[in-house]
């Protein structure tokens, strides 16, 4: 079964505005990962929250995490046409020797230029 | 450059035969990864290796199987495609010890059984 959902599944936006992506799962995790997924492509890393951190930051990206309301969000500013794509969260568990990576459905992005 | 190599692109297959979707990482990551990938599904794990020479079930193993005779290729093999079998696959790899960082993915493979 699918450990989380994103929501909105799609969003449409203009160049320049920001674009928030929200992630909610159902059991306890370790850290809590954002993806991208250009079309046709593999996905690409973009951050990993800790469940000890709060928020984090990578260039125009901006990560949230609330671990007793068990969501994240990802907030992209100032966007631009090439930020369209499809963004993923993923819920991470480790245990000894193993890490277990869990997608959601993912919300695909529209940046209009 | 540093990644994962994943082939083929793309392949039709009849239904019954067999296919080995080929991936190799030159990161010496110690873990890899087969995920599928459906429209409106997400990514769905069907088989993990930890470690050279051990591998484990993910959440959508059936019909696949997988080998990891050394640290850089995880061939993913369909016994008898169904056309249920239909899908986007990616090979991913990561460090599995200590700070855990993102995982790589490949290009994927687009899978059609006819």
């Amino acid at each position: 079964s699918q450990q989380g959902e994103e929501d909105p599944q799609a969003l449409s936006i203009q160049e320049g505005e920001n674009a928030t992506m929200n992630c909610s799962y159902k059991t306890s995790i370790n850290n809590l990962q954002w993806y991208r997924q250009n079309s046709g492509r593999g996905l690409v890393h973009l951050i990993l929250i800790r469940s000890n951190e709060r928020e984090k930051h990578s260039g125009r990206l901006r990560v949230t995490l609330d671990t007793s309301k068990k969501s994240s969000s990802l907030l992209i500013t100032a966007s631009r046409a090439a930020d369209t794509a499809s963004y993923f969260c993923a819920k991470e568990r480790l245990s000894p020797g193993r890490r277990a990576l869990t997608f959601g459905s993912g919300t695909r992005l529209q940046v209009q230029p | 450059i540093a990644g994962i190599t994943q082939a083929p692109t793309s392949q039709i297959l009849a239904a019954g035969r067999r296919m080995t979707l080929r991936c190799t990482q030159d990161m010496r990551h110690n873990a890899m990864y087969w995920y599928r990938q459906d429209l409106g599904l997400g990514l769905r794990l069907i088989h993990y290796s930890n470690t050279a020479g051990t591998t484990g079930k993910g959440e959508v193993p059936d019909g696949y199987s997988v080998s990891r005779a050394n640290t850089d290729d995880f061939p993913l093999t369909l016994a008898s495609a169904v056309p249920s079998q239909t899908s986007v696959y990616f090979c991913a790899s990561s460090d599995i010890y200590d700070r855990p960082g993102g995982y790589t993915f490949g290009s994927g493979t687009r899978l059609t059984v006819v």
